[in-house]
């Protein structure tokens, strides 16, 4: 079936804005990330989900994020009076399995969302 | 707190020629090793991990407690080996990845 989804693929905001950015995992996949890519400068972690469960959110970088998966599919990144800082990729990734071993629980990403705040 | 160091940023080569891209890292307990590859305009992929002892695409890596490093390589680079490519480290019994600021490999004709 198809992979991850993330939308949308470009987003700009004017500094202050509320941003919404939305990631369809891979369907039954039960664990979902949200990864954090600055230019230049590798993916960083944000926030795990297990289900609906938030399970980590020690990577968000302020509490103007927030992130919620409500049903346990869909999952929403919410960025709330948007600095220039944040303009970043934002990248979603699903694994199948519910056990906390990355070694046998290979991530799938998205193509991500580049946020572009001005 | 666990760190992973790609000292290049870009490593270019010839086409035929022999692939080292470094990775090291930090961590007090027992990590699990990963190389993740985004080609041009492509979402990143798993390329291979350090329990596998895998080969993909020709690549290797192997885990080096020692010097706690997972060098990736290659004996013959191709054209279509032209990457980003990031090493990562998740921690032993969790899932989330602590990801190197990546290589850019150019392997040109």
């Amino acid at each position: 079936g198809a992979g991850v989804s993330q939308s949308p693929r470009y987003k700009v905001a004017k500094r202050g804005q509320d941003v919404a950015l939305r990631c369809d995992p891979i369907s039954g996949h039960v664990s979902l990330f949200w990864y954090q890519q600055a230019l230049g400068q590798g993916p960083e972690f944000l926030t795990y989900f297990q289900n609906e469960a938030q399970l980590d959110k020690s990577g968000l970088p302020s509490d103007r994020f927030f992130a919620e998966r409500p049903e346990g599919s869909v999952s929403t990144l919410k960025i709330q009076r948007t600095q220039q800082e944040d303009s970043a990729v934002y990248l979603c990734a699903s694994s199948l399995a519910r056990s906390g071993r990355a070694l046998t629980n290979e991530q799938y990403f998205g193509p991500g969302t580049r946020l572009t705040v001005t | 707190a666990q760190r992973v160091t790609q000292p290049e940023k870009l490593l270019s080569v010839f086409k035929g020629a022999p692939v080292e891209l470094k990775c090291n890292y930090s961590y007090s307990g027992s990590p699990e090793l990963f190389w993740y590859v985004q080609y041009s305009r492509q979402r990143l992929q798993l390329l291979l991990r350090h329990i596998s002892r895998e080969s993909i695409k020709g690549f290797t890596a192997d885990l080096n407690k020692g010097e706690t490093s997972f060098h990736l390589k290659k004996p013959f680079a191709q054209e279509e080996d032209s990457a980003m490519y990031y090493c990562a480290l998740s921690r032993s019994g969790y899932s989330t990845l602590t990801f190197g600021k990546g290589t850019m490999l150019l392997v040109s004709p």
